[in-house]
């Protein structure tokens, strides 16, 4: 069974430093992009970025380059997001996921994270 | 940057059809991705490439596409579907990839 676990949610101050995580399993993680997408409180879905964890190949949204880094570690299956330096408006739920589709990543995601809530605030 | 327009709501009584565009430009060379989000829980893809549907799916769910346009249909509209809808997509080089800003489903 393909499943997407990730860290627990965080409260952090403006300025702080985070990095938060996506543990894949169930499948070949290696082969497979994944994504992170925001979601603002009461807001919609955004596309952040993606990374093939095979040989760490990157893409991110224009809205979120030099805003945050994404990495992984397939040695460990896990995925990562992180900020050098949070604001406030970086409170949000934070999903990883992965394509459908394991030869290109602008396809549609299929398997989720149960979500990361990040909470800046001072 | 690339856009993609869905309208903010749709009302729908139960038992009746709903149908959800999203537009933009790249739609007629890009598939387009739909996923529904109810509260406090993950989205899930209901319609990949267009007009699939994955496996799980109950089949009163479909999507089509005509020009720059695509169009979620769910017939027999049950009040499980009350949601929020997104469509997903990329311009027309496949570098970015968007969401629509998302159409929240009522069930009368």
């Amino acid at each position: 069974e393909v499943q997407l676990v990730q860290s627990g949610a965080e409260v952090k101050k403006p300025g702080e430093s985070l990095k938060i995580s996506c543990k894949g399993s169930g499948y070949s993680f290696t082969s497979y992009w994944i994504g992170w997408v925001r979601q603002m409180p009461g807001k919609g879905l955004e596309w952040m970025g993606i990374i093939y964890p095979g040989d760490s190949d990157t893409r991110y949204s224009p809205s979120f380059q030099g805003q945050v880094t994404i990495s992984a570690d397939k040695s460990i299956s896990t995925a990562y997001l992180q900020w050098s330096s949070l604001k406030a408006s970086d409170t949000a739920m934070y999903y990883c996921a992965r394509p459908y589709d394991s030869s290109e990543y602008y396809g549609g995601f299929d398997y989720w994270g149960q979500g990361t809530l990040v909470t800046v605030s001072s | 940057s690339y856009e993609l327009t869905q309208p903010p709501s749709v009302s729908v009584s139960p038992g009746q059809t709903a149908r959800i565009t999203c537009s933009g430009d790249a739609l007629p060379k890009q598939y387009a991705y739909w996923y529904q989000q109810k509260p406090g829980q993950a989205p899930v893809l209901v319609i990949y490439k267009d007009s699939e549907r994955p496996s799980g799916i109950p089949e009163r769910f479909s999507g089509s596409s005509s020009g720059t346009t695509v169009t979620l249909t769910i017939s027999g509209v049950q009040a499980e579907d009350e949601a929020d809808y997104y469509c997903q997509s990329a311009d027309s080089s496949g570098t970015f990839v968007v969401f629509g800003g998302g159409t929240k489903l009522t069930v009368l």
